[in-house]
């Protein structure tokens, strides 16, 4: 079955860098994804990668999927107080009785001191 | 270009009532798919439609239903109320559910007394 996990939270300071991890269950064809949420707020979509790649920058933020481990982490270099947030990781598989639903973790709690 | 939106935002009911939620989805997507965001179980997934056909569903009661109109609006309904089902309720928009973006609206607060 579909299961993600997570590490429940994260403290770094200001001006570090920030790895938040995540498991997935499913290698086959899956797409993996990242989201933050502010207090309040719905689910901002930070990145996404496919599971036939390894890596994926975009900005601030790199994306390394080890797919023999199956596990997923995303890197925020530089992080800012505004970085502050839950971060989700979660996953959509290919296939005809998951399509178009997406399994979550329980999402990290980034805290980022000044 | 217009996000996903989520009407309303915030509401309370009364225990056995029933509540619909809206969604309007991004301009040409035709996935809508909703999920239940709650402190203890995190976020569960409901149900997904496409072209105004449900393609799957979720581990929730009969209590909860959806259904999607020709212009990929969206609505869920849930009926007779519990206190559990205090929640907040997101909209995902996709072009087609699965492998591209997908994208959350800002969420229904529902309070049960």
């Amino acid at each position: 079955g579909e299961d993600v996990e997570q590490s429940l939270f994260l403290s770094v300071r200001e001006g570090d860098s920030s790895v938040i991890n995540c498991t997935y269950t499913d290698s086959s064809s899956t797409y993996l994804y990242w989201y933050k949420q502010e207090p309040g707020a719905g689910l901002q979509l930070l990145t996404y990668i496919f599971s036939n790649m390894d890596m994926k920058q975009d900005q601030r933020l790199t994306v390394l999927l080890n797919k023999k481990d199956k596990h997923l982490s995303l890197r925020i270099a530089d992080t800012q107080t505004g970085d502050s947030a839950i971060y989700f990781c979660a996953e959509s598989i290919l296939s005809g009785t998951s399509y178009g639903k997406l399994t979550f973790g329980q999402g990290t709690i980034l805290t980022v001191h000044p | 270009k217009a996000g996903v939106t989520q009407t309303p935002r915030y509401l309370i009911k009364t225990r056995g009532q029933q509540v619909t939620l809206s969604c309007s989805p991004i301009s040409g997507h035709r996935s809508v798919s909703w999920y239940q965001q709650t402190p203890g179980q995190g976020l569960q997934f409901l149900f997904e439609y496409f072209s105004e056909t449900q393609r799957n569903k979720g581990n929730f009661p009969g209590r909860f239903s959806g259904r999607q109109f020709s212009n990929s609006r969206s609505e869920m309904n849930v009926s007779t109320l519990e206190l559990g089902d205090s929640a907040l309720y997101l909209c995902a928009s996709s072009q087609s559910g699965s492998g591209n973006t997908i994208y959350f609206g800002e969420g229904s607060w529902l309070t049960v007394v």
